[in-house]
């Protein structure tokens, strides 16, 4: 199993607050990316990233923000909570298309959030 | 426009029984690829199969083999001798090149996949 933490693995949170979740990865690989998953919606990117400081938006962006400082870790950032952002965040990393196994994207194990 | 169509929210098949779920998908890009993962009641989503558009032959994984159609943009998983343990959510996802060589996943709404004794 690709080594991808997560933490927390469950949090509950008022609306207004800000919130950090943490992807930790021991894979050296190059690309991390954050996903949310709602009932009906399958899995949704939010930010992902393709280098150390090199991000980028995903198609639901609006209310999170991301940084990466060093290649094993990917934060991903709440500035102010809502309702809305109740869900399970899942953070996946791959190697890249280069070096890649038929460009597999590995997954950890989730984070719940509930936001109050 | 949605990218990725699975169609069957819920599919209930017997033991033993193959099963396909179905997947089609929309792209303008020459190069992409389709991915099916699995994920169990326990939350953790796990890799099952992928199939490259230039790949010549539909891919295999144990019981799991994917029947892609490129004409009609289909991508469908199909499982033989379907055992409890497959009972679960299944996502078809496509890839998509993006910014510094990363590939983004499109993922379709899942099946739920109910394995019958």
């Amino acid at each position: 199993d690709a080594g991808i933490t997560q933490s927390p693995r469950h949090k509950v949170t008022e609306t207004g607050t800000p919130v950090t979740l943490r992807c930790h990865q021991t894979e050296n690989h190059r690309y991390m990316y954050w996903y949310r998953q709602d009932p009906g919606h399958g899995l949704r990117l939010i930010h992902y990233s393709y280098g150390v400081k090199d991000t980028d938006k995903g198609e639901v962006s609006d209310g999170y923000s991301v940084s990466r400082s060093k290649t094993e870790d990917f934060l991903l950032t709440l500035e102010s909570a809502t309702s809305s952002q109740t869900s399970v965040y899942f953070c996946a990393i791959s190697e890249g298309p280069a070096a890649a196994r038929n460009y597999e994207q590995y997954f950890g194990p989730g984070t719940r959030l509930t936001v109050t | 426009a949605q990218k990725i169509t699975q169609t069957q929210p819920g599919m209930f098949v017997q033991e033993k029984e193959a099963v396909t779920l179905d997947c089609t998908y929309d792209t303008s890009d020459p190069s992409y690829g389709l991915f099916w993962y699995k994920q169990p009641s326990s939350g953790e989503m796990i890799f099952l199969i992928y199939q490259g558009s230039y790949d010549q032959q539909n891919a295999t994984e144990g019981r799991y083999s994917l029947n892609f159609q490129k004409a009609r943009k289909s991508a469908n998983l199909v499982i033989s001798a379907s055992q409890l343990g497959d009972s679960a959510m299944y996502f078809c996802a496509m890839r998509e090149a993006s910014q510094g060589g990363s590939e983004k996943l499109v993922f379709g709404k899942g099946t739920k996949l109910t394995v019958n004794p």
